[in-house]
């Protein structure tokens, strides 16, 4: 049969916004959680990371939220560029070494 | 540019036949990752090695094997293929064992094609 492929979230934002880019995970028990961009055609590239006892982690123009409450995980951009267009993935540490990724964002940004 | 390199960059191949990706960690890294990229499954951890030992398993099939050498390459194995093999495949390192805050890098990845 046809198989189906996954349907990304996709989020369109203008030249110069914020963007924010959620992201649920599955394990109450993971440590560690990275945010990574994977534009066309090249591997995924670390953007943040943060560990479970902080909530708030602040990078270049980019800052991540963790809500451990409700396992949840966000991606603020900052002025966002027309670089920043890419698939922003979520993952979490789920065992030693292993991560778990989530399905990704599609984000797009309009000159 | 992350510093992992991985050859060949494309690969087409048939079905039933066997592929070897190699991957070039960054240099002083000491684990090297494999993950699967597929439409259908999005981003997969295969396998990890540290310094020439198996370290961690994930989702990887009997037909796929690999191995990290004394110079700390790797090499990913894919045997009898299936359409269903086709998929990008990516290597990613990191300095330790696999530590929570060990950042994995990753290589710009090996698109095969199994026709």
């Amino acid at each position: 049969g046809e198989s189906v492929g996954l349907h990304l979230p996709t989020l369109s934002v203008q030249e110069g916004d914020n963007s924010i880019i959620n992201c649920a995970y599955s394990n109450s028990a993971s440590d560690y959680f990275i945010w990574y961009k994977q534009e066309s055609g090249k591997g995924p590239q670390f953007i943040i990371d943060i560990r479970s006892n902080m909530d708030k982690r602040q990078g270049q123009r980019v800052t991540v939220l963790l809500n451990k409450t409700v396992k949840h995980l966000s991606l603020q951009i900052a002025a966002t560029q027309p670089g920043d267009s890419a698939v922003y993935f979520c993952a979490e540490m789920t065992g030693y070494g292993k991560l778990t990724f989530g399905q990704g964002t599609i984000l797009t940004v309009h000159p | 540019d992350s510093g992992v390199t991985q050859t060949p960059k494309h690969l087409i191949t048939a079905t039933g036949q066997r592929v070897t990706l190699r991957c070039s960690p960054r240099s002083g890294d000491l684990s090297v990752y494999w993950y699967q990229q597929s439409l259908d499954q999005g981003l997969q951890f295969l396998i990890q090695y540290y310094n020439g030992e198996e370290r961690a398993k994930g989702n990887i099939l009997e037909r796929f094997s690999a191995q990290q050498f004394p110079d700390l390459h790797s090499e990913l194995n894919l045997s009898s293929l299936e359409l269903g093999d086709s998929a990008l495949y990516f290597c990613a390192s990191s300095v330790h064992r696999g530590h929570p805050t060990d950042t994995q890098y990753f290589g710009p990845g090996t698109r095969l094609t199994v026709l």
